[in-house]
């Protein structure tokens, strides 16, 4: 069985700081981790993935994630937030490539404080 | 490319009443989702289809059915809806390891 922890609802940063956003994961198997992005009244986008290719991951908008497996987290960075970084941002993982597989977080809410 | 579109926007029902969301995708992917997020809950899958044809159970399908009409389309059908189901409905489609999500639908059931 796969789950995945997102630590914190909420995060606030200065605009200018880095954003460290948490995802710890369980899986049986070897997973494919994801993680999206959601702004308001939209659907989710997704900003990066990973699937068993190099451990640190560069996704769009200079977000990146690395995948530690001894430690079994993803967490996504980016070294410098920015205004429209503010949203809600969601890890999943998969233990496979299709089906009902697919496990979502909680979510984690992105301020960024002017 | 419209990619995922979802109808409608928005909709109010009362307990009791039934309606269908409906779902479509023009990127010739085989699968496709259900979704419902609630505050505090992230996304929770509630049908999930493989191909056309077929159609399985997710997290938290009681009260939902579905219709996967063709390749492109997938319905999600309530009943007779109860306040419970007071959500945000979001409908996916598949590519190896990465899904494609729509607008959403939000729904109040009063």
């Amino acid at each position: 069985a796969q789950s995945v922890t997102q630590l914190g609802s909420h995060v606030s940063v200065s605009e200018g700081a880095l954003v460290l956003l948490r995802c710890n994961y369980s899986s049986s198997v070897p997973p494919y981790l994801f993680w999206y992005v959601q702004y308001p009244n939209q659907g989710l986008q997704l900003l990066l993935k990973y699937t068993s290719a190099a451990t640190l991951v560069k996704g769009i908008n200079g977000f990146e994630a690395e995948f530690k497996k001894s430690e079994t987290s993803f967490h996504l960075t980016k070294p410098s937030a920015h205004m429209s970084d503010a949203a809600e941002y969601f890890c999943a993982v998969s233990a496979g490539l299709t089906g009902n597989q697919f496990y979502f977080g909680t979510g984690t809410s992105l301020t960024v404080i002017p | 490319n419209a990619g995922v579109t979802q109808t409608p926007k928005f909709q109010v029902l009362k307990t009791g009443q039934s309606m269908t969301l409906q779902c479509a995708q023009d990127m010739n992917h085989n699968s496709m989702y259900w979704y419902r997020q609630d505050p505090g809950m992230g996304l929770r899958l509630i049908y999930y289809s493989a191909s056309e044809g077929t159609t399985d159970k997710g997290e938290v399908p009681n009260g939902y059915n579905v219709s996967r009409l063709n390749k492109r389309e997938f319905s999600l059908r309530l009943e007779s809806a109860a306040p419970s189901q007071t959500s945000v409905y979001f409908c996916a489609s598949s590519v190896g390891a990465q899904q494609y999500f729509g607008p959403g639908t939000r729904l109040t059931v009063t």
